[in-house]
């Protein structure tokens, strides 16, 4: 089985404060993705990475940043968090290969809240 | 720009009865289309996935999801709901690089 896992279930942070959430996947996958969930916007798009040291904007990275330096860890970066990024974090990852291409498998996610 | 819709915020169903779930998307050309389901703090899971090798698809969990070109719609289904179906569901769509979600339908199943 594909084992997405993420570094914290729950963090309280500060405003300000510059906030690390990673990810880790085991299964050799190249694709990687960082979403927020918010209620009655459902889940949307921040970064991802389709290789290494390689990464693409998704609909809301204004005060987002990623880095992905190994295939399998995908970090996702709050230079200065802010209360609005209070949100839930999931973390997926994809295959290119058949027959799992395009099938994504999230963790746990992270709920974060910023105060 | 390529969406997905799905019909109803939230659906309530006695445990027992039919689930349906409402899922409709946007393109000429039919992308890959999947179901998942969130249980409370919680990811999300892989319930099914439609690759055009057949119109109906079987799932886990006794879920099953029609795809109907000429209506654009890859409404999930199962017979009989159990308690434990309770969960918020989401249909995407993967539209070549662009993976699209649905807002989402909370299911309640009341006993």
């Amino acid at each position: 089985d594909v084992k997405v896992t993420q570094s914290s279930r729950y963090l309280v942070k500060r405003t300000g404060e510059k906030v690390f959430l990673e990810c880790v996947q085991d299964m050799d996958h190249e694709n990687m993705f960082w979403y927020r969930q918010d209620p009655g916007l459902g889940l949307r798009l921040i970064y991802f990475s389709y290789d290494v040291k390689m990464k693409e904007k998704g609909d809301i990275p204004e005060g987002y940043s990623v880095s992905r330096e190994k295939k399998e860890r995908f970090s996702l970066i709050l230079e200065s968090a802010s209360t609005n990024q209070t949100s839930m974090y999931l973390c997926a990852s994809s295959s290119l290969l058949a027959p799992k291409v395009h099938e994504q498998y999230f963790g746990p996610g992270t709920r974060l809240t910023v105060t | 720009a390529q969406s997905v819709t799905q019909l109803g915020s939230h659906v309530s169903v006695s445990e027992g009865a039919l689930v349906l779930l409402r899922c409709n998307y946007s393109s000429s050309v039919p992308p890959y289309l999947f179901w998942y389901v969130q249980y409370p703090n919680q990811g999300l899971q892989l319930l099914l996935k439609y690759t055009s090798a057949a119109t109906l698809v079987k799932g886990i969990n006794g879920f099953e999801a029609e795809f109907k070109k000429s209506e654009t719609s890859f409404h999930l289904t199962k017979p009989s709901a159990h308690m434990s179906d309770a969960a918020e569901y989401f249909c995407a769509g993967s539209y070549g690089q662009n993976f699209v979600f649905g807002p989402g339908t909370r299911l309640s199943v009341l006993p």
